[in-house]
């Protein structure tokens, strides 16, 4: 089971860089490392996916070292409207759908 | 592409009632998931379906939660003697089987359930 932590709470203010980072210690071989965003009342946005070294789009980069026991979402350039909460998976082809745990997520808040 | 409906988005019952939700995923999926949320914590998976097979269900889902996924388009959750531990967001996802693209997840908007 690859299990992922994550920071509880994150501040930051608008017009910074973010950088929130995921433990996975346990990943498997085929597992990606996929990030959602949610909104209060709403359900998760997929944000990005990625599986290793640096992948990028309009939204936001996903940084995977060699080693891949870890991941660093960074956004750029936050606003007020970026305040959500952020959720780490891991998993891949032939993972288990009830294995892809949520966990709590990180409580992003921006400040102006 | 409409995204991921669901109906209601909001149901209010009482305890020892019936409750019947609705996930009409993007056209073009073939995987539909359920999940349950409270509040402060992520997403729950309860079950998924490949198509019209449902292929996993968590401990979670007691016998009085049933799924159906008829003709692998529309689903629908069904919660039998409701409880109020049952009063939680109940997120539905599709996705599609792509080479590369694992568990990219397209969720609805959520049924909210309060059961009193």
């Amino acid at each position: 089971l690859a299990k992922t932590t994550q920071p509880i709470s994150m501040d930051s203010y608008e017009g910074q860089e973010v950088n929130i980072t995921c433990s996975h210690n346990n990943i498997a071989t085929n597992d990606y490392i996929t990030w959602y965003q949610q909104f209060p009342s709403q359900g998760p946005r997929f944000i990005i996916q990625g599986y290793k070294t640096k992948v990028t789009n309009e939204v936001a980069s996903l940084f995977i070292p060699a080693d891949r026991k870890s991941s660093t979402l960074s956004l750029p350039r936050v606003s007020l409207s970026d305040t959500a909460v952020y959720y780490c998976l891991v998993g891949g082809w032939g993972s288990s759908a009830s294995k892809i745990i949520f966990g709590s997520g990180t409580r992003l808040s921006i400040r102006p | 592409d409409t995204g991921v409906s669901q109906d209601p988005r909001h149901k209010i019952t009482k305890r020892g009632q019936n409750v019947t939700f609705r996930c009409d995923p993007i056209s073009e999926h073939n995987r539909l998931y359920w999940y349950r949320q409270t509040l402060g914590q992520g997403p729950e998976f309860l079950t998924y379906f490949q198509n019209e097979a449902q292929l996993e269900k968590s401990r979670l889902l007691s016998d009085r939660f049933s799924a159906e996924r008829p003709k692998g388009s529309f689903s629908t959750l069904e919660i039998q003697r409701t409880e109020q531990g049952d009063s939680a967001m109940y997120l539905c996802a599709s996705s599609l089987d792509v080479w590369g693209r694992p568990y990219e997840q397209y969720f609805g908007p959520g049924t909210r359930l309060t059961v009193t």
